[in-house]
């Protein structure tokens, strides 16, 4: 059973700092993993996609990476802004792409 | 116009009362999903539905029931609500394994359903 853990569960950094959101997957047969940002009371919106073939894609200042063999997806944010402030979370979907495994996410504050 | 559209956006009932929240997209996508998000609890599948004649249950079926009225539209009903049931609900679709689109999922933007 796929378990996605996120970590760190809540972090706060002054504007401007360069910073990284973890997500480990405990079963490495994914057929991709995509990162969300959820606004407190709002709905998901997509960040990141990765293919399980892919090993990073960007988009803007957001960078992601993917390594399949270690079970691990990094978020990488650049010149975080306050409105950067949000819950981050990774899903891996399994490989008959009817499941979506979230983790429980990444509260993000961003302080200016 | 959204992506994926659900209404209501809010929604307080009571107790034993049958609510059905609607879920239309324009993605073109032909799988659409239903979750629901508690605090502590994440987001839990309740039912998904592959294409117009397929429905399966998901982790949390219990007391729900789904409809796939099109490829476009999917409905959640509550036969009759009970207050645990109180939670933020989702609608998503998703691209199909090797298909053209390959866009993962697309979430709408939730409805908020309170049982008193």
């Amino acid at each position: 059973k796929q378990e996605v853990t996120q970590i760190p569960a809540a972090l706060s950094v002054p504007e401007g700092e360069n910073l990284v959101l973890n997500c480990s997957f405990t079963d490495s047969a994914i057929y991709n993993l995509q990162w969300f940002r959820q606004d407190p009371g709002k709905g998901l919106t997509s960040l990141l996609l990765i293919q399980s073939s892919q090993r990073e894609q960007t988009s803007g200042r957001l960078n992601a990476s993917l390594d399949k063999s270690s079970g691990r997806s990094t978020l990488y944010i650049a010149a975080s802004q306050p409105g950067d402030s949000a819950t981050y979370l990774c899903a891996g979907r399994n490989e008959y792409g009817n499941k979506l495994v979230f983790g429980a996410g990444t509260i993000l504050r961003v302080k200016s | 116009d959204a992506d994926v559209t659900q209404t209501p956006r809010n929604r307080i009932t009571k107790t034993g009362k049958r609510i059905m929240l609607e879920c239309s997209q324009t993605k073109g996508h032909d799988r659409m999903y239903w979750y629901r998000q508690d605090p502590g609890l994440g987001l839990r599948l309740i039912y998904y539905s592959f294409d117009v004649k397929d429905i399966n249950k998901g982790e949390i079926s219990d007391g729900y029931s789904v409809s796939r009225q099109a490829q476009a539209k999917f409905s959640l009903s509550l036969e009759s609500a009970i207050p645990n049931q109180t939670a933020l609900y989702f609608c998503a679709t998703s691209d199909s394994l090797g298909g053209h689109l390959q866009d993962g999922y697309t979430f709408g933007s939730g409805t908020r359903l309170t049982v008193v």
